[in-house]
């Protein structure tokens, strides 16, 4: 059965602070690992791994995977308020292209 | 261009009660889901389709129908609700034939069964 597993399940944090967080995945015929960011409604798309050791980064956010030890980090850097969300981790395999088997989330809380 | 677009956004049903979850995308998506949203346990996937005429089964199929006669809706059905479904239900769509696009999600579903 594939399997997604992050950690932390919730952090709090101020304003300024870096914060890491941690996602392991055993999915079957792994194809690649997708972080969204969830606030009110829909998870909205961070970004997409598919190969180790390559750093994927957006402003403040970066993520980067290792396919031989099965996990992957999501850093945030100068965290803000808004940065405040559900960061869900999800990983992509099988025999079907498109599904994706998500991580419980880690609810981060950033405080002024 | 709307995106994934879901009806209703909040719903009350009574146990037994049954209905169906409205999903519309349009940008011409092949790759569609449902998942549902626990909380503490992520979202997990209720049932898929891979283009029209064609769905198959998630991971917490029980209790839900689909099908998909035309390739913008996807509409989920419960036939016979349980307080056990009360939850936050998302769509999602891909483009198809490729593992590298990410899904996008619709503004999902509160769904509660008394």
């Amino acid at each position: 059965e594939d399997k997604v597993v992050q950690s932390p399940l919730s952090l709090v944090v101020h304003e300024g602070d870096t914060v890491t967080l941690n996602c392991s995945y055993e999915v079957t015929n792994f194809r690649s690992l997708l972080w969204y960011k969830q606030e009110k409604k829909a998870p909205t798309f961070l970004f997409m791994l598919t190969s180790s050791g390559i750093e994927k980064k957006s402003g403040r956010l970066s993520s980067i995977l290792d396919k031989k030890e099965l996990f992957s980090i999501l850093n945030i850097t100068a965290t803000q308020t808004g940065d405040s969300a559900v960061y869900l981790c999800a990983a992509r395999g099988g025999t079907s292209y498109g599904k994706l088997t998500f991580g419980q989330g880690t609810i981060l809380t950033v405080h002024p | 261009n709307a995106g994934v677009t879901q009806t209703p956004k909040f719903q009350v049903l009574k146990t037994g009660q049954s209905m169906t979850l409205q999903c519309a995308q349009d940008m011409n998506h092949e790759y569609m889901s449902w998942y549902r949203q626990d909380p503490g346990m992520g979202l997990r996937l209720i049932h898929y389709s891979v283009g029209a005429g064609i769905t198959d089964q998630g991971e917490v199929p029980n209790g839900y129908n689909v099908s998909r006669s035309t390739t913008e809706d996807f509409p989920l059905r419960l036939l016979s609700a349980a307080p056990s479904q009360t939850s936050v239900y998302f769509c999602a769509s891909s483009p198809g034939s490729s593992y590298n696009q990410p899904q996008h999600f619709g503004d999902g579903t509160r769904l509660s069964i008394l």
